[in-house]
């Protein structure tokens, strides 16, 4: 299973708005709405910010959307703050019991 | 509160296996899937498998089929993950997640809890 594709790196300043990519398959991303999205801020471990393309779990700030088009998934962030510098994955379901991640994509807040 | 607490840093030589726990606490243990994903340093995360912590049935990625197991002791809540035939491309975190929603729901996809991951070094 190959891994799902996102771009290596992403910026903007405080208060911008910032738009990170996942590109997969029609056996992955565009087979189903099963994709989700990972902060992981360096040491720790990763923490759930979208599930079910475009839902927030409890406490997540409603800065953070997400959508998908066919193949592809995407995360925003916008009203860009210095907290949300970190690392993010994506992630969805490829049938058959099994699960693929993107590369990550390290956000810079400038 | 939810908590998931990983067993401690294990160095192995290479050929060696290693064994990783994960005692889960502050849910219905049974009712959730527990899968592992690991990271090697600087790089991004890898699905290895899940496991059913009710009937104990697991499923691995097709990379990790028969050098990987996954069972679980529902009577102390804990998961383990033994990797077998370790070479130093298995230098990584590995980390324990539970599925957000329970078997009967549609968010078994997702991983809203995570141990705080153990780090195998495998060196000679």
């Amino acid at each position: 299973q190959s891994a799902l594709t996102q771009p290596p790196s992403a910026s903007g300043s405080p208060g911008q708005s910032v738009t990170i990519s996942c590109t997969g398959t029609s056996s992955d991303v565009g087979g189903y709405n099963y994709v989700s999205w990972y902060q992981q801020h360096p040491g720790k471990a990763p923490k759930l910010m979208i599930y079910e393309v475009s839902k927030r779990p409890s406490g997540v700030p409603d800065r953070f959307s997400g959508s998908k088009s066919g193949n592809s998934a995407s995360l925003t962030v916008s009203g860009l703050q210095a907290e949300d510098e970190a690392d993010y994955y994506c992630s969805s379901y490829a049938g058959s019991h099994n699960w693929v991640f993107g590369g990550g994509t390290r956000l810079t807040v400038l | 509160q939810v908590q998931l607490v990983q067993s401690g840093a294990e160095v192995k030589k290479p050929g060696a296996s290693v064994k990783v726990s994960c005692k889960a606490s502050g849910y219905t243990f049974t009712n959730y899937y527990l899968h592992w994903v690991r990271q090697a340093p600087g790089q991004g995360l890898e699905w290895m498998g899940l496991i059913n912590s009710n009937t104990g049935d697991t499923k691995f990625a097709q990379k990790f089929q028969g050098w990987v197991t996954m069972t679980r002791d529902t009577s102390i809540s804990t998961a383990y993950m033994e990797l077998s035939r370790l070479t130093s491309d298995d230098t990584a975190m590995y980390y324990c997640a539970k599925s957000l929603g329970d078997y009967a729901s549609g968010r078994v996809h997702y991983f809203d809890y995570w141990g705080q991951g153990t780090l195998v070094t495998v060196s000679s």
